[in-house]
């Protein structure tokens, strides 16, 4: 059975940083495209960045409003993906879910975890 | 990037059919056939309903398909049942990165 499981979420100052994990297993975590997804509170779902497999390169890619703050990481000793966020802005605060891919779809998804950036 | 335009909302009775549509532009979902389409209830996470624009993942009801003409795709539910009431989300791949449909809420009356 596919998991995902994140952790680190919480309340946190503007300008603050805080990291995400999200620990996988029940597939194959090292050949996987590992994505990290948001959504803020009432509002629709937004893509966040992914990491691809070392296989493919192991490069990453964010979306605009993150680029420059925010940044993907892997371990595949441990089947866990990282979201390390740095400059948090309040319109960061989200759940943040952490999801596989597979030819351009999300297949799996976590739990989430939510992020709250206020002062 | 922005969003893909969803209708914020859709409806229909028991048994009937409902059609969603997902318009985006040649950078996206006119350019990729990689359109997948999400079922949210609410306080869940959302899951994957299709895939590459018409795939069903195991375990899907046959009663969701998708389909793709030009920069709009579209999901169908047929035989809508009440489980079906949630918000559904619409994604496409755009070259190096991906974008959400803005959402629409399916209402069974």
């Amino acid at each position: 059975e596919v998991q995902l499981v994140e952790s680190g979420g919480g309340l946190i100052k503007p300008g603050g940083s805080l990291r995400l994990s999200c620990a996988a297993s029940g597939f194959s975590f090292s050949n996987a495209w590992m994505n990290w997804v948001r959504q803020a509170p009432g509002k629709g779902l937004e893509w966040v960045g992914l990491i691809k497999s070392k296989t493919s390169g192991g490069t990453t890619d964010y979306a605009a409003p993150v680029k420059g703050r925010f940044t993907v990481s892997r371990d595949d000793s441990s089947s866990t993906v990282y979201l390390q966020m740095n400059s948090l802005k309040t319109e960061d605060t989200a759940v943040y879910y952490c999801v596989n891919e597979e030819q351009g779809a999300f297949d799996f998804w976590g739990q989430g975890t939510m992020v709250t950036v206020s002062s | 990037q922005s969003a893909l335009t969803q209708p914020p909302s859709a409806s229909g009775s028991p048994g009937q059919s409902v059609t969603i549509s997902c318009t985006g532009t040649s950078s996206d979902v006119g350019g990729y056939n990689y359109v997948s389409w999400y079922q949210q209830h609410p306080g869940k996470a959302p899951k994957l309903m299709i895939s590459e624009v018409t795939k069903r993942p195991s375990g899907v009801p046959d009663r969701f398909s998708g389909s793709k003409s030009g920069n709009t795709a579209s999901l169908t539910v047929s035989g809508l049942q009440a489980e079906d009431e949630a918000d559904y989300y619409c994604s496409s791949y755009a070259g190096n990165n991906y974008v959400f449909g803005t959402g629409t809420k399916v209402t069974v009356l």
